[in-house]
């Protein structure tokens, strides 16, 4: 059991280069998403999805892309890469309490981008 | 949009003292969840609290959530340097979409 896996586990891009961080997670889990982490920031929500075939932005959508056509995969696509992209990124699966289980969240190990 | 704010910040201390870290907001939370984080690794949830007032113990890590749900702090008993790292808590909104505070790091000196 992998849990949530990422990669590449780091990239250095140009500016206006695209590419597409993977994720992956072996725990059937519905809920999956995107988060970027800056310092100071805590993590932001970039996308995210309830289920395969169904995506929604979060809280800084702008530049990124999602897809979602299987429950284990959720991969996330820089479409032109600019500088204030730098960050890390987290993907993660959840599943959520039901009576008196609690709501669990998994995060991956995270990628770190570098956008010159 | 929701928001939350820990503090402090930042905090170092000795091997053995307490502590107590906080996260608020002016917003009502479904839930609330702490998580740790270590360096070059991505968050471990800690704990989970729905209820009101609710308090939950980890060893020597406990727990509050608020009455209203607004607030929540981490208090850590005879902090131990493997407590070292960054705190961030978490508040359940609408959509099901949590909203992170900013994180307190945290160094324990031995």
């Amino acid at each position: 059991n992998a849990g949530v896996t990422q990669t590449p586990k780091f990239q250095v891009l140009k500016t206006g280069q695209s590419m597409t961080l993977q994720c992956a997670q072996d725990m059937n889990h519905e809920y999956m998403s995107w988060y970027r982490q800056d310092p100071g920031m805590g993590l932001r929500l970039i996308h995210y999805s309830v289920g395969a075939g169904i995506t929604d932005q979060g809280e800084v959508p702008n530049g990124y892309n999602v897809s979602r056509s299987t429950t284990e995969d959720f991969p996330l696509r820089l479409l032109s890469a600019a500088p204030s992209q730098t960050s890390v990124y987290f993907c993660a699966s959840r599943i959520f309490g039901r009576g008196r289980a609690p709501d669990t969240q998994y995060f991956g190990p995270g990628t770190r981008l570098t956008v010159l | 949009t929701q928001l939350l704010e820990q503090s402090p910040q930042f905090l170092s201390i000795q091997e053995g003292e307490n502590l107590t870290v906080y996260c608020n907001s002016s917003s009502v939370f479904s839930s609330l969840q702490w998580y740790r984080q270590e360096p070059g690794e991505g968050p471990v949830l800690l704990v989970t609290v729905v209820t009101g007032g609710e308090v939950k113990k980890l060893k020597r890590l406990t727990f509050q959530f608020g009455d209203a749900r607004k607030d929540s702090s981490l208090h850590i008993t005879a902090a131990q340097p493997g407590d070292t790292g960054l705190y961030l808590c978490a508040g359940g909104g609408a959509g099901n979409m949590l909203t992170f505070g900013g994180g307190t790091r945290l160094m324990v000196k031995p």
